[in-house]
């Protein structure tokens, strides 16, 4: 496709379920970053990965959270034992390399997600 | 830790008018970037204007210029001739090689 794309769009899920967000970036691009944008506030760093790799897991929030790249394209966010305070917009970028800010990243929709 | 404020939650402009978006941030880095993205109702995040912290020279693209006071650490956005477009949450951004910090947001308005 011609940019990164996301899925699902919308997620709403219960208390302590298991939830998988999907990004797939633009094709082409090493670099893939993910956002967590809760209401009304800016976007906040999780993760990023050059290639297969995440040179720093510390962005994210909890242990609850992981991340995976496989092949060097799309990227999974997993969020085990949801809980209401993770109800966010997951938001997705790529970039053709990560080079601390002279690569320009490309945003994806995002996944609202919602835990009841 | 670095952080990026954003002191106007909401702003107004008249179409074709000017407005300016402010923007502060603090870092003990030297070697950053600044950015201001724009996130219209599709939630898209859409770049709209990049500065090397080490260029003195203010970035412009089209109608959108910064004001970089890399003394002041302040980096504030200039829409020039608004238009109805325009309309959308406006964040300032700071990005080190191994740290990226979004500011709150502006929400602009165009008045027609």
């Amino acid at each position: 496709g011609a940019g990164v794309s996301q899925s699902p769009s919308n997620k709403v899920t219960e208390k302590g379920k298991d939830v998988e967000l999907r990004c797939d970036p633009i094709s082409g691009h090493t670099a893939l970053y993910w956002y967590r944008q809760s209401l009304g506030q800016g976007l906040e760093f999780l993760i990023y990965f050059q290639g297969n790799s995440a040179p720093d897991k510390s962005g994210l929030p909890s242990d609850r959270f992981s991340a995976e790249r496989t092949g060097g394209s799309v990227s999974t966010l997993t969020i085990q034992r949801t809980q209401q305070e993770d109800s966010a917009v997951y938001l997705c970028a790529s970039s053709l390399v990560a080079s601390g800010g002279a690569d320009t990243q490309y945003f994806g929709p995002g996944t609202r997600l919602t835990v009841l | 830790a670095q952080t990026v404020t954003q002191s106007q939650p909401e702003m107004s402009v008249q179409e074709a008018e000017t407005v300016t978006l402010s923007c502060t941030y603090d870092t003990s880095e030297s070697d950053y970037y600044l950015f201001w993205y724009k996130q219209p109702p599709s939630r898209q995040m859409i770049l709209v204007i990049r500065q090397e912290a080490y260029k003195q020279q203010n970035a412009t693209e089209n109608r959108f210029s910064v004001n970089f006071q890399k003394a002041a650490k302040s980096f504030s956005l200039k829409i020039s001739d608004s238009q109805l477009g325009d309309a959308a949450m406006y964040f300032c951004a700071y990005r080190s090689f191994n740290d990226m910090r979004f500011g709150a947001g502006t929400r602009l308005t165009v008045k027609p």
